[in-house]
């Protein structure tokens, strides 16, 4: 199985300032078909998650453009440009190239200074 | 718009059955996989299983497998998971998601509100 490492695991941030999440594969993400199927999810207190990137760096409608996606083979990140408020929550990358199982990082917990 | 509704959650003793639904909208069903994701209290997001758009390929984890069986109904727009020989260790929020991909590659892109199991004597 495809173990998904994510660091840190909590995250104080203080409003307006960036932060960043990585999350790394214990093999290489690229599928056979040139896709590299990591996802990124937020989960807000009490919410169901919420798909904010899909392969690395594709960014869902109406997520906020401070959001990005990157990173390639084993490496990726998620950044927030300027934290607010709205933004704390868990957040999970997962990967779907190496299946079954699909797997989940252990979840990075931001949360505002 | 897309909507997946999950029920059928509740308390069950250790060793009985459950079956969770989850019933769609907003969008043609029997054209996307569709995926059981759960998460134990307190704990991060585990994968549970999957069926393709038509039903004929299902996977599982291993920490199921064996005793819970997804399905799913096109002509209802509905997905199921019959779980059986319920553990304690079960005892989560089950989610299903949809997959847009045509490789199961997880991009779940819509997610359920959630149905509460607890296994518990």
């Amino acid at each position: 199985d495809v173990v998904m490492t994510q660091s840190p695991l909590s995250l104080p941030v203080t409003l307006g300032q960036p932060a960043s999440i990585s999350c790394r594969s214990s093999q290489s993400l690229v599928h056979g078909d040139g896709n590299t199927y990591l996802n990124w999810f937020q989960q807000r207190p009490g919410q169901s998650p919420r798909r904010l990137i899909y392969k690395v760096s594709n960014r869902d409608s109406g997520v906020p453009d401070r959001f990005s996606g990157s990173g390639s083979g084993t490496d990726f990140t998620l950044k927030i440009s300027r934290v607010e408020a709205e933004d704390v929550g868990v957040y999970y990358c997962m990967q779907g190239t190496h299946w079954p199982p699909w797997t989940f990082g252990q979840g990075t917990k931001v949360e505002i200074k | 718009q897309v909507l997946l509704v999950e029920s059928g959650g509740g308390v069950v003793q250790p060793e009985r059955s459950l079956r969770l639904s989850c019933a769609a909208s907003g969008f043609t069903f029997s054209s996307y996989s569709l995926h059981w994701v759960r998460q134990a209290p307190g704990r991060g997001l585990e994968w549970v299983a999957v069926v393709s758009f038509d039903g004929i390929n299902k996977y599982y984890a291993a920490s199921v497998k064996g005793r819970f069986t997804i399905s799913r109904d096109n002509s209802k727009n509905t997905l199921f998971l019959q779980m059986n020989s319920l553990r304690t260790e079960d005892t989560a929020v089950y989610y299903c998601a949809r997959d847009p991909d045509s490789t199961f590659g997880g991009d779940l892109d819509y997610w359920g509100q959630g149905t509460l199991v607890t296994v518990s004597s």
